[in-house]
């Protein structure tokens, strides 16, 4: 079964508007992280955010801020300002059984963010 | 200096042929792992290492063997190499600390084609 959903998987912004990209997830651990990150044409993954099962606060990282609301087990990326360098391929993931010896981090199917001029 | 570092950046090859990637992290990482992402973008974890243990294999044909030399080093071998292998091999890295977030450090990745 699916553990990390991301319902778009193409999605328009324009330049200097926010957008908000979906993901929702499913674990029985109590303690997990969340991740987001970045793939653009080029290839590389870059890494953005991050949030732990525990944070009281929701993660900010300069532009970019992440909508984390554990009871229905989502965590939304926000990308404030859009810009053209933001067009790319966005992955969601978890990192299960954390400090422990299985742990392993799995991946949403991602969502190919385009920024229109 | 690269972080985590993989070579060769591109293969290609014929079906049944046997070819490697290596992978070094110069990160003082203790984890690290092999990741494969398909035509469709997904990305599916393969295997991790601890300390040059193998941690995790997720179902991954026989044909798939990753070695880890030390710590710094993780390669893959793949034997009699089939159409559907044709892929992009990611090598990754993390830290096990109680104070970090455990994010993973990619490598830019290596295009296999299989022809």
């Amino acid at each position: 079964a699916q553990k990390i959903t991301q319902t778009q998987p193409g999605m328009f912004v324009q330049e200097k508007e926010a957008v908000t990209l979906d993901c929702t997830y499913d674990t029985s651990d109590p303690s997990y992280g969340l991740f987001w990150y970045k793939q653009p044409s080029s290839g590389e993954m870059i890494f953005l955010i991050y949030q732990g099962s525990y944070d009281q606060q929701n993660a900010t990282e300069g532009r970019y801020s992440l909508n984390f609301q554990k009871a229905r087990k989502s965590a939304n990326l926000v990308i404030s300002a859009s810009q053209l360098g933001d067009s790319a391929m966005y992955f969601c993931a978890m990192r299960e059984g954390w400090k422990t010896s299985y742990d392993k981090v799995i991946f949403g199917p991602g969502t190919s963010l385009s920024v229109i001029p | 200096d690269t972080a985590v570092s993989q070579t060769p950046k591109y293969l290609v090859t014929q079906m049944g042929n046997d070819k490697s990637i290596k992978c070094e992290q110069n990160l003082g990482h203790d984890t690290m792992y092999w990741y494969k992402q398909d035509s469709k973008k997904f990305l599916k974890i393969m295997f991790s290492y601890n300390n040059k243990e193998l941690i995790i294999n997720e179902t991954v044909p026989n044909r798939f063997s990753p070695k880890s030399p030390d710590k710094a080093h993780l390669n893959l071998h793949i034997n009699s190499l089939e159409l559907g292998d044709s892929a992009v091999y990611f090598c990754a890295s993390s830290l096990k600390r109680v104070s970090n977030t455990g994010e993973l450090f990619f490598g830019e990745g290596s295009r296999l084609t299989v022809l």
